[in-house]
């Protein structure tokens, strides 16, 4: 099972929108939605930050927005802020009944 | 309030074995599927294994199958992680966190595993 395709790094400036492409198959990103967002900062645990493709979870905040279009799944960030700077991994259940992560995009807000 | 709290790892020699506990506190741990991720030094996220809420379904990346062996004490509340015939591919902080409605939700802060001679 190959990693799902991700930027390696996006970058914005405070206020703008960005948006993280996650590439699949038709045997995990496409099969399901069971797509699901992390965000990471240096030396911390992962976060989840969206699942089910477009949910956030309580206490993540609505500027953070999540699709799916055929294989490929994006995660939305607008109005960026300084604290959105951080690495976001993207992550799908698979037909083998393993999970696959993407590789990881680091965001820099400039 | 909730804590997934690893232990166990070290510097270990390759074909060296190692067991991660990881103890849950703030849900009903008997009633959560629950998993391992890891991370390589400066690399990505790598779902590791997973394991249904009374351990009768079990599943591993295939690059550790045969080698590493995912359980649970339900009475403990406490998920494990045999690792044996180790390797130097292996190296990496390992977390784990609860599988629930098809995401990983919370984490644990993870335990360092290193695999050198």
């Amino acid at each position: 099972q190959s990693a799902l395709t991700q930027p390696a790094s996006v970058s914005g400036s405070p206020g703008q929108s960005i948006t993280i492409s996650c590439n699949g198959t038709s045997s995990d990103v496409g099969a399901y939605n069971y797509v699901a967002w992390y965000q990471q900062h240096p030396g911390r645990a992962p976060k989840l930050m969206m699942y089910h493709v477009t949910n956030r979870p309580s206490g993540v905040s609505d500027r953070f927005s999540g699709s799916k279009s055929d294989n490929s799944a994006s995660l939305t960030i607008s109005g960026l802020q300084a604290e959105d700077e951080a690495d976001y991994y993207c992550n799908s259940f698979t037909k083998s009944t393993t999970w696959v992560f993407g590789g990881g995009t680091k965001l820099t807000v400039l | 309030e909730v804590q997934l709290v690893e232990s166990g790892g070290g510097l270990v020699q390759p074909g060296g074995s190692l067991r991660l506990s990881c103890a849950v506190s703030g849900f009903t741990f008997s009633s959560n599927w629950m998993s391992w991720v890891r991370q390589a030094p400066g690399k990505g996220l790598e779902w590791v294994a997973t394991i249904s809420q009374d351990g009768s379904q079990k599943f591993y990346v295939a690059s550790v199958k045969g080698r590493f062996t995912i359980s649970r004490d339900n009475v403990q509340s406490s998920l494990f992680l045999q690792m044996n015939s180790l390797r130097a591919e292996d190296t990496a902080v390992y977390y784990c966190a609860r599988y629930i409605a098809s995401q990983f939700d919370p984490w644990g802060q993870g335990t360092l595993v290193t695999v050198s001679s």
